[in-house]
């Protein structure tokens, strides 16, 4: 039961472009969605959140939107740079109950950006 | 700030042997999470401590998996006895109270199980 779906295992982008990164989710329950980055023989690292109540979150570079109707999520990256070249996850949590703290990711998404 | 520290970096063992992992959180941190990586399965969450106390551990796979907390700067995974099925990359992750915040990463284990 994938409750979080990334569907493209990778993506390809040139250096300056805006890079897109999907995610679906199944559960309504969810409330708290995050972006990691992970790069090769490393622990995912945070990379921006976005709560239910909100639409977009903008940090820098990167913007995240939510669609709850959808149960999608977007991550943007503009302008890519080659040294944004990692794997990214999606991830999602719901408050209370035995969820509290729990976080669901998705398989994640190669991003490779050319020079 | 010294991040989340796991050891051993690589352990390869043999299938029936028993296997530790171990984490040290974030200083002030006060949950604690253990997850698997595989090709198959993605990450995926075996357990995780609140306050040193076990909360969910549905994730584990079998009994042969046991993870302590003995206090808040220390966390074991057990594996005993290991199997070839158990090769993966796991991360342990801790985070401050807060309900909605960012779980920090330790570098992981790769365990090799030959």
């Amino acid at each position: 039961d994938q409750q979080v779906k990334q569907n493209s295992p990778s993506l390809s982008v040139q250096e300056g472009r805006i890079s897109i990164l999907n995610c679906d989710y199944t559960n309504s329950m969810f409330d708290y969605f995050l972006w990691y980055k992970k790069y090769p023989a490393e622990g995912p690292t945070f990379l921006i959140s976005i709560s239910s109540i909100k639409d977009k979150n903008e940090d820098g570079r990167f913007t995240v939107f939510l669609n709850k109707s959808a149960k999608h999520l977007s991550l943007h990256i503009v302008p890519s740079q080659p040294g944004d070249s990692a794997v990214y996850f999606c991830a999602a949590s719901a408050r209370g109950g035995t969820s509290y703290g729990k976080l669901t990711f998705g398989q994640g998404t190669i991003l490779t950006v050319h020079p | 700030d010294a991040g989340v520290i796991q050891s051993p970096r690589h352990e390869v063992t043999e299938m029936g042997q028993e296997v530790t992992l171990r984490c040290k959180p974030i200083s002030g941190h006060n949950s604690l999470f253990w997850y698997r990586q595989t090709m198959m399965r993605g990450l995926e969450l075996l357990i995780y401590f609140n306050n040193n106390v076990p909360i969910d551990d549905s994730g584990m796979p079998e009994d042969r998996f046991s993870a302590k907390m003995p206090n808040a700067s220390f966390s074991t995974l057990k594996i005993q006895p290991s199997e070839p099925r158990d090769s993966a990359v796991y991360f342990c992750a801790s985070r401050p109270g807060q309900e909605n915040s960012p779980l920090h990463f330790g570098n992981g284990t790769r365990l090799t199980v030959t």
